[in-house]
């Protein structure tokens, strides 16, 4: 059974860009669920994905925004990017009616 | 406010010795909680989860952790601990926030060092 799937691994964007991430999720796991890791903030919640509506959202500026499509896979956008966005970016899936979680293994984005 | 803390950031511990990561919480009703470990330039992967039931969980790798909700801690432990257990262990309370929707508020991570 194929875990959850991050794309790109690594990214470096320059300020003032924008970046798209992606997350595929297990095969049957409907909730897509987005943290960010930083070594300043530690581990924090962004967004919830489930069934193509956000279904809970973090404390995160409006630049942090996404989606997730009919097959469940989910992107999320980061726009006019800042030097402090930089991390690592964590996907989770799960069968969305209760807590339980697999995560990918992350996109660490750069911004120089 | 909801929290979780794990109070220490580095535990050293020789292989072959018992290990515990320490982790307290503090939330409102029933919380579901978890341990998750990381390697480095790695994504989190889970350990154990506590939902209700026994107080003590077991977990993979050897690894268990045992609730206790009057000192509100779920503190990680492992017999005998091996060098390939040196990583970051997060501990994680999961909130309810509506229609069947969850979140997880993590502590700040603990680094385990086992040495030789």
């Amino acid at each position: 059974k194929a875990g959850v799937t991050q794309t790109p691994r690594y990214l470096i964007k320059t300020r003032g860009q924008q970046v798209t991430l992606s997350c595929s999720p297990i095969s049957g796991h409907r909730s897509v669920s987005w943290y960010q890791q930083t070594p300043g903030q530690g581990l924090q919640f962004l967004f919830e994905y489930f069934s193509e509506t956000q279904r809970n959202k973090g404390n995160f500026p409006g630049r942090f925004s996404g989606r997730q499509f009919s097959n469940s896979r989910s992107e999320m956008n980061v726009s006019t990017l800042e030097l402090g966005d930089s991390a690592l970016y964590l996907c989770a899936s799960s069968l969305g009616q209760g807590p339980g979680y697999t995560f990918g293994s992350g996109t660490r984005l750069t911004v120089v | 406010a909801q929290s979780v803390a794990q109070p220490e950031d580095q535990v050293n511990v020789a292989e072959g010795n018992p290990l515990t990561v320490k982790c307290t919480y503090s939330v409102s009703g029933n919380p579901y909680l978890f341990w998750y470990v990381q390697y480095p330039n790695r994504g989190l992967q889970f350990l154990l989860k506590y939902i209700t039931g026994d107080n003590l969980v077991k977990g993979s790798y050897g690894f268990e952790a045992e609730f206790n909700k009057s000192q509100t801690s779920f503190h990680l432990k492992k017999p005998s601990a091996l060098v390939s257990d040196s990583a970051v262990y997060f501990c994680a309370v999961s909130l309810f926030w509506m229609d069947s929707s969850y979140k997880l508020i993590f502590g700040s991570g603990t680094r385990l060092l086992v040495r030789p």
